[in-house]
């Protein structure tokens, strides 16, 4: 178990650019979320997979963002056009389904700052 | 649907002094209820979770939590804080039923240990 890993670390981006981010969850947690944090906030939800099946979307997740999870495993989460109101942190998280230990194992981020 | 207050966002506090760091919570569910700790520019850390049985919960380094369901209340106490105990706090809650379980979080409170 090597936890939560996120690829990249940091990006910076012009605006305007499209940007790509990479979750890889524990292995045998079949569910996998996106988080957004800005600076001062707590993380807001933005989406869930439960294996390859995106289940949730936040509001937030605007029509620039798309998020796969194509076999189940790791994610990706796209911005396209970004913007300067991108610029966030962009946490990935996954979990187990059983609840006598449930819990969330959140990655590093994804510090992304658009110029 | 689920919220969360913290109350204070910056709490100073001395060197082996003791800390509570507040948190409430509004639900029409059962929830679960978690704080994590987050040091600068790294992911959160999960440091407690209430998910049922003892309302008082406790982490491996000297936190505990209590759930006070009519006060709606998760408070974080520490008797005695070290200088490495600085970071910020985060609460959050999710309901104890559904299938997609994300956190929602409080805004944060930055707990910094002076010397």
């Amino acid at each position: 178990d090597t936890g939560v890993s996120q690829d990249p670390r940091h990006k910076i981006t012009k605006r305007g650019q499209n940007v790509t981010f990479r979750c890889d969850p524990i292995s045998e947690h079949n569910r996998l979320y996106w988080y957004r944090q800005t600076l001062g906030q707590g993380p807001e939800f933005l989406t869930y997979f439960q294996n390859e099946a995106q289940l949730e979307k936040s509001r937030l997740l605007s029509d620039r963002f798309s998020a796969e999870r194509p076999k189940g495993s790791f994610s990706t989460l796209e911005i396209q056009r970004t913007e300067q109101g991108d610029s966030a942190m962009y946490l990935c998280a996954s979990s187990s389904p059983g609840t006598t230990n449930y819990g969330y194992t959140f990655g590093s981020g994804t510090r992304l700052t658009v110029v | 649907a689920q919220s969360v207050t913290q109350l204070d966002s910056q709490v100073p506090v001395f060197e082996e002094a003791p800390v509570e760091l507040r948190c409430n919570y509004s639900s029409s569910v059962s929830v679960y209820l978690f704080w994590y700790v987050q040091y600068p520019n790294q992911g959160l850390q999960l440091l407690l979770k209430y998910l049922s049985g003892s309302t008082l919960v406790e982490s491996i380094n000297g936190f505990e939590a209590e759930f006070n369901k009519s006060q709606t209340s998760f408070h974080l106490r520490k008797p005695s804080v070290h200088i490495s105990d600085t970071a910020e706090y985060f609460c959050a809650v999710t309901g104890s039923s559904g299938s997609a379980r994300q956190l929602t979080f409080g805004s944060g409170t930055q707990l910094t240990v002076l010397p």
